[in-house]
């Protein structure tokens, strides 16, 4: 399956700040995801990342506060905009399988972002 | 009511048990079925998919149940690292890209 590094791992922000988390995938990937799992929850889809065009953004999130890039197959990055304490949480960036061979149908998960907003 | 839920647990189990639990979906039209597991401060990693005849990977046990809409786990002979938070993960789309559907997680806890 497709190894994927993201990046910040953890950090602290002070409200009304902006975070940008970094995903890297080391196979070009069609399909990339980002979740956020709040404390003691499930995972939430947030969006799902498109190469070269807008994501696509699920139900409750917004381009303006989650403004997403993908200007690649191996790339995408997730911002967390004009933060509050309630955007505490994980991030979770996924994609399906590596496109071709076993683990196509497969989600795998980068290893989080945890960020804490004070 | 949820499309995915679980029981949360926690199931405390002793070393070398057999636990099991279930997880029910709301939508009948959901097409495949996955078992992820998730440790703690970690990221969910897929443990197996869930297949209509049912299946079995060594000492896991997944099966569905697609009148009653669940699908259950069976861990049999549990060890010390079986202790995580186990997501039941349903997919509503026959195709790869269909919208997946988390549970909460049900917790195992596997005591010496």
């Amino acid at each position: 399956s497709a190894v994927i590094s993201q990046k910040p791992s953890r950090d602290i922000c002070q409200r009304g700040t902006s975070l940008t988390i970094q995903c890297q995938v080391d196979s070009q990937v069609t399909m990339m995801f980002w979740y956020r799992q709040q404390p003691g929850q499930s995972l939430t889809l947030i969006a799902t990342a498109n190469q070269g065009s807008e994501a696509t953004y699920e139900s409750g999130f917004v381009i303006d506060k989650f403004p997403i890039s993908r200007p690649n197959l191996t790339f995408s990055t997730l911002t967390v905009s004009n933060m509050s304490p309630e955007d505490s949480s994980i991030y979770l960036c996924s994609v399906y399988g590596t496109g071709v061979g076993s683990g196509a149908n497969v989600l795998t998960f980068g290893a989080g972002s945890r960020l804490t907003v004070l | 009511r949820k499309e995915v839920e679980q029981d949360p647990g926690p199931f405390n189990v002793p070393e070398g048990a057999t636990v099991a639990f279930n997880c029910t979906y709301s939508n009948s039209a959901s097409q495949s079925f996955f078992w992820y597991r998730q440790d703690c401060r970690k990221e969910p990693k897929l443990l197996m998919s869930v297949y209509s005849s049912g299946n079995e990977d060594g000492r896991f046990t997944a099966q569905l149940n697609r009148a009653s809409q669940y699908i259950s786990l069976l861990i049999r002979d549990s060890k010390l690292s079986d202790s995580a938070t186990y997501l039941c993960v349903v997919n509503m789309k026959t195709d790869s890209w269909g919208k997946l559907q988390f549970g909460a997680g049900t917790q195992v806890v596997v005591t010496p």
